[in-house]
C-alpha cells in the first residue's frame, strides 16, 4: 500500500486556475481519481481514469497525471468551486482504495 | 433518477453493533461492485469495505477487519454492513457507493451518521 499526499489548502481569485496536486509512488501504474465535496454534501465525481471528465461535469475541471503526481486544474475557477477535492487511486492489487486527505479549495 | 439511500444509523456503546442498509433504484444494481466509505466529523474519506456484483468478493480495510462485514441481496436491490465490536473511533458518516471512480455509473448517497459513545 501507498498514501496519497494533498496540500491541505489551496486558494485563488476568481477566474484565476486552480491546481491541485496528489502525489502517490503507486500513481505511475493506477489511475486517479477526484472527487469534489461541498459542505454537508456527498461526493462527487469530477474526473476519472487521470484526465477524463463525467457527463455533466463543466468543461473548466481538467485531470492530468505524470510520474508520481496527479494534478486536478480548474481552469477559471468560480465561487462555486469552493469545496474540499480528494483524490483517489488503488493499491496495485486493484483492491485497496486509498484517499488522499484532501484539499479546500478557497475561491475569492 | 438513480438513488442510494442509506439507514440504520444511530447512537451506539462501544462495543456494540448496527446494521447499515443502503437501498438502490434508478440503475441495475447487480451490475456494479459497490462500496462503502466513511468520514469522520471534520476528517477526508476513508474506504472501509467494497462487494463484487455477485457478493462473492470482499475487501476490507485493515481498521475494520474481523468486525464488519459487507454483504448484499440483489433480490431487494440492497447493500449491507454489519459492524460488531464498535469503537468510538468508527464514529463517521457512512456513504454507500456504486461503481466507485466508473462513468457511468460512480453514484453516492447522503450518507447515515453513526456515533459510538458512551
Amino acid at each position: 500500500s501507498y498514501d496519497l499526499t494533498q496540500p491541505p489548502s489551496v486558494s485563488v481569485s476568481p477566474g484565476q486556475t486552480a491546481r491541485i496536486t496528489c502525489s502517490g509512488d503507486g500513481l505511475p501504474k493506477k489511475y486517479a481519481y477526484w472527487y469534489q465535496q461541498k459542505s454537508g454534501q456527498a461526493p462527487v465525481l469530477v474526473v476519472y481514469d487521470d484526465s477524463k471528465r463525467p457527463s455533466g461535469i463543466p468543461e473548466r475541471f481538467s485531470g492530468s497525471s505524470s510520474g508520481t503526481v496527479a494534478t486536478l486544474t480548474i481552469s477559471g475557477a468560480q465561487v462555486d468551486d469552493e469545496a474540499v477535492y480528494y483524490c483517489y487511486s488503488t493499491d496495485s492489487t486493484n483492491i485497496e482504495i486509498i484517499f488522499g486527505g484532501g484539499t479546500k479549495l478557497t475561491v475569492l | 433518477e438513480v438513488q442510494l439511500v442509506e439507514s440504520g444509523g444511530g447512537l451506539v456503546q462501544p462495543g456494540g453493533s448496527l446494521r447499515l442498509s443502503c437501498t438502490a433504484s434508478g440503475f441495475t444494481f447487480r451490475t456494479y461492485w459497490m462500496t462503502w466509505v466513511r468520514q469522520a466529523p471534520g476528517k477526508g474519506l476513508d474506504w472501509v469495505a467494497n462487494i463484487n456484483q455477485d457478493g462473492t468478493e470482499e475487501h476490507y480495510a485493515d481498521s475494520v477487519k474481523g468486525r464488519f462485514t459487507i454483504s448484499r441481496d440483489k433480490a431487494k436491490d440492497t447493500l449491507y454492513l454489519q459492524m460488531n465490536s464498535l469503537r468510538v473511533d468508527d464514529t463517521a458518516v457512512y456513504y454507500c457507493a456504486s461503481a466507485l471512480g466508473a462513468e457511468p455509473g460512480d453514484h453516492w448517497g447522503q450518507g447515515t451518521l453513526v456515533t459510538v459513545s458512551s
